[in-house]
């Protein structure tokens, strides 16, 4: 069965420190892996997707992942974080011709100035 | 600029009333989702549906039903609301892919709590 681990339940950096965050995947396929936001009162927003191809994927907000099928791992990075970057941050997964997303429990990221 | 819209965004409300969420989106989106969201766990999906008069249940069980009279609207009902149900409650639609796997669109969610 598909499952997605997040292991940082909570990450504190300062502002302008380089970031990532773990996601660890489980799935017998090649997956489809995606990395949302959630600011406080929002809903998700999509910040990068990975389907094929090259393994590093840029998003929005000057973030990026890479694919590693090795290791089973799709981590967030960013290399300078702003304040408004704090926000709770999820893992997802998803395969070629299903309707659902199984998520992560989610990181939630503190920025300090 | 989210084109998925839920009602009401916060929701207060006693033991055995019945409450409806409404979810729209203009995106002519076939796909949409409801998904119920705790603090520190993932997100469940508990309702989808494929366009009108389309319904299935989620991975997580749940006694609310939904209904799709129409593309843009997938509203969310509970009968007799428990404490239980006490959740944000996720609105999402997707089209689906040439590629595969959807990209779900949000909305801000619709935070309940039931006394």
């Amino acid at each position: 069965a598909q499952s997605v681990t997040q292991p940082d339940i909570h990450i504190t950096v300062s502002e302008g420190a380089s970031l990532e965050l773990r996601c660890n995947y489980s799935y017998g396929a090649t997956p489809y892996l995606f990395w949302y936001v959630q600011s406080p009162g929002q809903g998700l927003q999509l910040l990068l997707k990975y389907f094929s191809g090259d393994t590093l994927v840029q998003g929005i907000k000057g973030f990026e992942a890479e694919f590693k099928r090795s290791q089973s791992s799709f981590n967030l990075r960013k290399p300078s974080v702003h304040w408004s970057d704090a926000a709770e941050y999820f893992c997802a997964v998803g395969a070629q011709g299903t309707d659902k997303l199984i998520f992560g429990t989610g990181t939630r990221l503190q920025v300090f100035p | 600029e989210a084109d998925i819209y839920q009602t009401p965004r916060y929701l207060v409300i006693g033991t055995g009333k019945k409450i409806t969420l409404e979810c729209s989106q203009t995106m002519g989106h076939d796909k949409m989702y409801w998904y119920q969201q705790d603090p520190g766990m993932e997100l469940h999906l508990i309702h989808y549906s494929y366009g009108v008069n389309s319904t299935e249940k989620g991975d997580l069980s749940s006694e609310s039903t939904v209904s799709r009279i129409r593309t843009e609207h997938f509203p969310l009902t509970l009968e007799s609301a428990r404490p239980s149900h006490t959740s944000q409650y996720l609105c999402a639609s997707s089209a689906l892919k040439a590629l595969g796997a959807n990209v779900l669109t949000f909305g801000a969610g619709s935070r309940l709590t039931v006394l």
